[in-house]
């Protein structure tokens, strides 16, 4: 089983401010990484897929990046509807696997 | 517009059993991958179960292998999840998800989930 490590586990940033979230995948899981969003009693929102294509109607700010097994997740300027919690998950190999996920909150 | 409603959660006995509905619409049901995604109160994301627009191949985690079985109805586009033999770390909001393509992909339509309580 691939394992997701995902860091920090809480991130405190102020409005306006860049965040920076990283996925690890225990090994190889080439560009088959996802970012999905999830606010407090919703589904989960694709974010990026292939570990950079944003998804419809994502807006411009949100960025994703890979070199290797590192992930990252980029939020440019950080709006109020951001503060959310964040999940990496690999769909290269089976099972299926996510991150524990990121909690950007208001610093 | 996809849209994936959920059904068929409640309160269950330890043991028990229940089967979950994901009714789909908006897109070729047989064209994509289709699949379970569930959430532990206060917790992370786990996979479930998956199944190809095909319904040709299913795919399980092991923590339900052997007690969970997913099916698919084309004529009605609906997706089931029968569970049997439910335990309390059952317990958890199933979602139903859309995969990107027939056979894989990422998950990029997601149902508003339906919660499953595992209690004597």
């Amino acid at each position: 089983e691939i394992v997701m490590t995902q860091s920090p586990a809480t991130l405190s940033v102020s409005p306006g401010e860049r965040a920076t979230l990283s996925c690890r995948a225990s090994q190889s899981v080439n560009s088959n990484l996802a970012w999905y969003q999830q606010k407090p009693g919703q589904a989960p929102r694709l974010l990026i897929y292939g570990a950079s294509t944003r998804a419809t109607g994502i807006p411009a700010r949100f960025s994703g990046s890979a070199s290797g097994t590192e992930f990252t997740l980029t939020i440019s300027s950080l709006q109020s509807e951001d503060f959310a919690v964040y999940y990496c998950q690999q769909y290269n190999n089976w099972p299926l696997t996510f991150g524990g996920g990121t909690k950007v909150e208001i610093k | 517009e996809v849209q994936l409603l959920e059904s068929g959660g409640g309160l269950v006995q330890p043991g028990g059993s229940l089967r979950l509905s994901c009714a789909a619409s908006g897109f070729t049901f047989t064209r994509y991958a289709v699949g379970w995604v569930r959430q532990a109160p206060g917790k992370g994301l786990e996979w479930v179960s998956a199944i190809r627009g095909s319904g040709s191949n299913t795919y399980y985690a092991d923590s339900v292998k052997g007690r969970f079985t997913i099916s698919k109805d084309d004529s009605k586009n609906m997706m089931y999840l029968e569970m049997n033999n439910l335990r309390a770390e059952d317990t958890a909001v199933y979602y139903c998800a859309k995969r990107r393509y027939e056979a894989a992909g990422d998950f990029d339509f997601w149902g508003q989930g339906t919660l499953v309580t595992v209690s004597s």
